[in-house]
């Protein structure tokens, strides 16, 4: 169980187009999903956190007009980048808290979608 | 504000000894403590996991231990094997929040 899919898993671009990540949770609902981007032999860095039905919560420092963020259901929630640029090429990474009736602040991380702007 | 610092970065052991990693934590608030497993360009696993009220946790050749007072937790692996080898990550949690540590290359030869 608890099982997170993303789609892409990667994804080759040209500077100034946008380009759409899923984030899909299987075999539970997820209320919060977390968007992280991981460069090369770096750490997990949060981006922003999802709420279902509302606006995402973003990271001090994450534009939310460039990363747009849309959880439009208990299984699913997009990032956007716009108008994509090279510094934007990273590793970005969803998770999602594991099921409410679970005591636990686990979280399941998607495999990962990798981002090359060109 | 809040942060997580890990020691060592890298990490190197002949296969069939012990490895800990090391974390500091510097919100007293924390009171979820997981591990992650992370192997070149695949998601992070869980591999291992403790509450604030426990001090100590086991998973066979896995074990965290926790120190509230002193706000530190470790990772113990013991009779490593080549396949322990990747990035091992440490995180801080409360609510919400969650705050990764920079991470650990842990490289076990054999």
């Amino acid at each position: 169980g608890a099982v997170v899919s993303q789609h892409p898993s990667w994804v080759i671009c040209k500077s100034g187009t946008s380009v759409k990540i899923e984030c899909r949770s299987l075999d539970f609902q997820a209320t919060t999903m977390f968007w992280y981007r991981q460069f090369p032999k770096q750490s997990l860095m949060l981006m922003a956190t999802s709420n279902e039905g509302s606006k995402a919560t973003y990271e001090q420092g994450v534009e939310k007009d460039k990363f747009l963020i849309n959880h439009a259901s208990l299984t699913l929630s997009t990032l956007t980048v716009t108008s994509a640029h090279p510094e934007d090429s990273s590793f970005y990474i969803c998770s999602a808290r594991a099921p409410a009736s679970a005591s636990t602040d686990t979280q399941y991380f998607g495999p990962g979608t990798r981002l090359t702007v060109l | 504000g809040e942060n997580v610092e890990q020691h060592p970065s890298t990490l190197s052991v002949q296969e069939g000894d012990s490895a800990v990693i090391k974390c500091t934590y510097s919100d007293s608030a924390s009171n979820y403590f997981p591990w992650y497993k992370q192997e070149l360009g695949k998601r992070p696993q869980l591999i291992i996991d403790i509450r604030s009220n426990v001090g100590e946790k086991k998973d066979q050749r896995i074990a965290v231990t926790l120190n509230k007072t002193a706000k530190h937790f470790s990772l113990h692996i013991t009779e490593t094997q080549p396949e322990d080898s990747a990035v091992y990550f440490c995180a801080a949690s409360r609510g919400f929040k969650t705050i990764f540590g920079a991470g650990t290359r842990l490289f076990v030869k054999a």
